[in-house]
């Protein structure tokens, strides 16, 4: 089985560049998350999906970190414009409904 | 909001080695998960715990669900190289939110 896919796998930009990442879910995952983790720290949830409707973007930054998954499968997550905090990997997770969570590698974002 | 305390922050122990760490929080949890990190890599999931006083073992690795809901602890016995790592924990509360801990680095010496 394939698992939760995420391009690319770094990124390094400057503060106030835009970046956007992708992720593809395990087929059939009706759940879609986006994770921040910075360094020495644990994920720390920005986003949940379930299937193209969103759940909880309680913790997203909304004026400038957004997040879309159209027809409910791919999702991007993409940060406009960026600054130094925003540094950490971003990791995305699905899961079926309910049911545990896979996470993949993760986007290692630098921002200078 | 929701915060685990993960301790110790770091190991240092050798080869065969038993290894026990553990997360204290000062809320109320439902499921208690215990996940492992490896250099570029997401998170695995290791042992989930739903029950309160529930005791769950994987192969080396068991982990137990307070009594008391506000804690759980991973124990890992007769360590091996490949159990390098970063170890977190996570609470789940709601739906399907999780709040993670800082995770334990586990470094062994052969």
């Amino acid at each position: 089985e394939a698992g939760v896919a995420q391009s690319p796998r770094y990124k390094i930009i400057e503060k106030r560049q835009s970046v956007a990442f992708w992720c593809n879910p395990i087929s059939g995952h009706a759940t879609l998350y986006w994770y921040q983790q910075i360094l020495g720290q644990g994920p720390k949830l920005l986003i949940q999906f379930q299937n193209n409707g969103v759940v909880d973007d309680s913790q997203l930054p909304k004026d400038r970190f957004s997040a879309e998954r159209l027809k409910g499968v791919d999702s991007t997550l993409k940060i406009q414009p960026a600054k130094l905090e925003d540094s950490a990997v971003y990791l995305c997770a699905s899961s079926p409904l309910l049911g545990r969570k896979y996470f993949g590698p993760g986007t290692r974002l630098t921002v200078l | 909001g929701q915060q685990l305390n993960q301790s110790p922050q770091s190991m240092f122990i050798q080869e065969g080695e038993d290894v026990s760490m553990n997360c204290t929080s000062s809320s109320i949890f439902n499921t208690w998960l215990w996940y492992k990190q490896e250099p570029g890599e997401g998170p695995v999931l290791l042992i989930a715990l739903y029950k309160a006083g529930e005791l769950t073992s994987n192969g080396r690795l068991t982990a137990q669900f307070g009594i008391t809901r506000k804690d759980s602890f991973l124990n890992i016995s007769a360590s091996i190289p490949s159990d390098v790592g970063i170890y977190f924990c996570a609470g789940g509360g709601g739906a399907d939110g999780l709040t993670f801990g800082k995770g334990t680095h586990l470094i062994i010496q052969p």
